[in-house]
C-alpha cells in the first residue's frame, strides 16, 4: 500500500501570496494517479486536481498540480480568502485508495 | 446537478450494527462506481469501500473494516448502502458517500455527499 506524507502540516500565509503544498509517496505512483482535495470546516471534501495535474470542472486556474513518481505539489498561485482550508492528496490505486494526512492552510 | 445525500448515522453501542444509505440524483447512477469514505473527528480521510456500477460485480474494503462492513447498491432506487456490523469505537466518524470517476481502471472521487455521523459509544 502506498503511504502518502504531506508537508508542511500547517502553512501560514497571507492572501495574495503563493502556496506550495507537498505530497510524497512511499513508492512510485504509476501514471500519476494522484488527486488533491480541499476541505473547509463542516464541509465535504471537494475535488481540485486529478491525474496529478488536471483541474476538475469549475476549479479556478490559480490551482495547479505537478509532479510524478513519488513527489507531487499543489500550487495556489495567488491566495484568495476562500482558499484557507485543509488540503488532502490521494493515491487511487488498482484496488484501494490512500490519503495523505492533510495540510492546513491558515491565514497568517 | 449531482446530489448525494447520506442518512442513517446514529449513536450505537460497541458490537452493534447500523445501515447507512446514500440517495443519488442528477446522474445515471448505474454508470458509476461508488465509494464510502470516512473521517474520524478532527482526523483525516480514510477510504472504506467501493462497489462497481451496473454489474455490482466488484467490491473492495479497507483492511480495517473487512469482514464487518458490506457495501451494496440498488440501481433501481439510485441508492448506495453500507451495512456496518460489530461496530467498534474506532469506527466513530463522519461517513461520506462519493461518486467515483474511473479512468483506465483507476478511480477518484469527483462528487461527495455532506456526510452522516456515526458514533460508537457505550
Amino acid at each position: 500500500e502506498v503511504v502518502l506524507t504531506q508537508s508542511p502540516g500547517t502553512l501560514s500565509l497571507s492572501p495574495g501570496e503563493r502556496a506550495s503544498l507537498s505530497c510524497r509517496a512511499s513508492q512510485s505512483v504509476s501514471s500519476s494517479h494522484l488527486a488533491w482535495y480541499q476541505q473547509k470546516p463542516g464541509q465535504a471534501p471537494r475535488l481540485l486536481i486529478f491525474d496529478a495535474s488536471s483541474r476538475a470542472t469549475g476549479i479556478p486556474d490559480r490551482f495547479s498540480g505537478s509532479g510524478s513518481g513519488t513527489d507531487f505539489t499543489l500550487t495556489i498561485s495567488r491566495l484568495e480568502p476562500e482558499d484557507f482550508a485543509v488540503y488532502y492528496c490521494q493515491h487511487y490505486g488498482s484496488s484501494s485508495y490512500t490519503f495523505g494526512q492533510g495540510t492546513k492552510l491558515e491565514i497568517k | 446537478q449531482v446530489q448525494l445525500v447520506e442518512s442513517g448515522g446514529a449513536l450505537v453501542k460497541p458490537g452493534g450494527s447500523l445501515r447507512l444509505s446514500c440517495a443519488a440524483s442528477g446522474f445515471t447512477f448505474s454508470d458509476y462506481y461508488m465509494s464510502w469514505i470516512r473521517q474520524a473527528p478532527g482526523k483525516g480521510l480514510e477510504w472504506v469501500s467501493y462497489i462497481s456500477g451496473i454489474s455490482n460485480t466488484y467490491t473492495n474494503y479497507a483492511d480495517s473494516v473487512k469482514g464487518r462492513f458490506t457495501i451494496s447498491r440498488d440501481n433501481a432506487k439510485n441508492s448506495l448502502y453500507l451495512q456496518m456490523n460489530s461496530l467498534r469505537s474506532e469506527d466513530t466518524a463522519v461517513y461520506y458517500c462519493a461518486r467515483d470517476n474511473c479512468r483506465g481502471g483507476r478511480c477518484f472521487e469527483d462528487f461527495w455527499g455532506q456526510g452522516t455521523l456515526v458514533t460508537v459509544s457505550s
